[in-house]
């Protein structure tokens, strides 16, 4: 089954304490990106990869970090998490970047709810 | 800058009903649209990708509409059931290409 994999899916943590959130793909997609969610402000792209070791940021991309070793990953990194990033993130994925062709369908994990105290 | 902007924010139908919701987009130079629902605190699901070259798309009960010339899509959901109810985001690519734009979503409630 296609599909993109978050992990964990509910996470609470304290100010200042690294933490990873993963996300796998299965369907061998070069473009991979992470959103946020909030109340009011919809979702907002904090990195994006074109491709394995090309990344880039997207609106909202203070306070985090991303890498992209393997074509299938997409671990976003909070190395001093704050409050303000208390949010429910999105890990999505597509053949090629939205701008690609039309026929680029864009696939979504089922979310992380971060709660950072 | 692509603006996206979905009408209404919210609707309560009785079961039974068949609705259209309504999303508008600012540039019209797009790829394609998509469709997605959102169940409480839950994942995105893509409903249906519309090509920038089809009008229409179809998935069961779902018919999405694209008209670029006016920067609008409708999502038509016929015969509506209370399991129908999530909120309905659209979303296009950005002109850069480089991510997609959403709007702030239509909070439908199916009554039974």
């Amino acid at each position: 089954e296609a599909q993109v994999t978050q992990n964990p899916r509910y996470l609470i943590t304290v100010t200042g304490k690294k933490l990873t959130v993963t996300c796998s793909q299965n369907m061998n997609h070069e473009y991979m990106s992470w959103y946020r969610q909030d109340p009011g402000l919809g979702l907002r792209q904090i990195y994006y990869s074109m491709n394995v070791e090309v990344t880039d940021k997207g609106d909202v991309p203070e306070g985090y970090k991303v890498s992209r070793k393997e074509k299938r990953n997409f671990p976003l990194i909070l190395e001093s998490p704050s409050p303000n990033q208390t949010s429910l993130y999105f890990c999505a994925s597509s053949s090629f970047s939205p701008g690609g062709g039309s026929n680029t369908e864009a696939f979504f994990g089922q979310g992380t709810r971060l709660t950072v105290v | 800058k692509q603006e996206v902007t979905q009408i209404p924010a919210a609707l309560s139908v009785p079961e039974g009903e068949n609705l259209v919701l309504n999303c508008s987009f600012t540039d019209s130079a797009i790829y394609n649209l998509q469709w997605f629902r959102q169940d409480p605190g839950k994942g995105l699901t893509s409903l249906l990708l519309i090509q920038s070259s089809q009008r229409e798309q179809t998935s069961g009960r779902l018919n999405a509409s694209l008209d670029k010339s006016s920067g609008r899509s409708t999502l038509y959901i016929a015969a509506s059931q209370p399991g129908d109810s999530a909120t309905y985001l659209c979303a296009v690519p950005e002109t850069s290409g480089s991510r997609l734009t959403f709007g702030e979503g239509t909070q439908l409630t199916v009554n039974p």
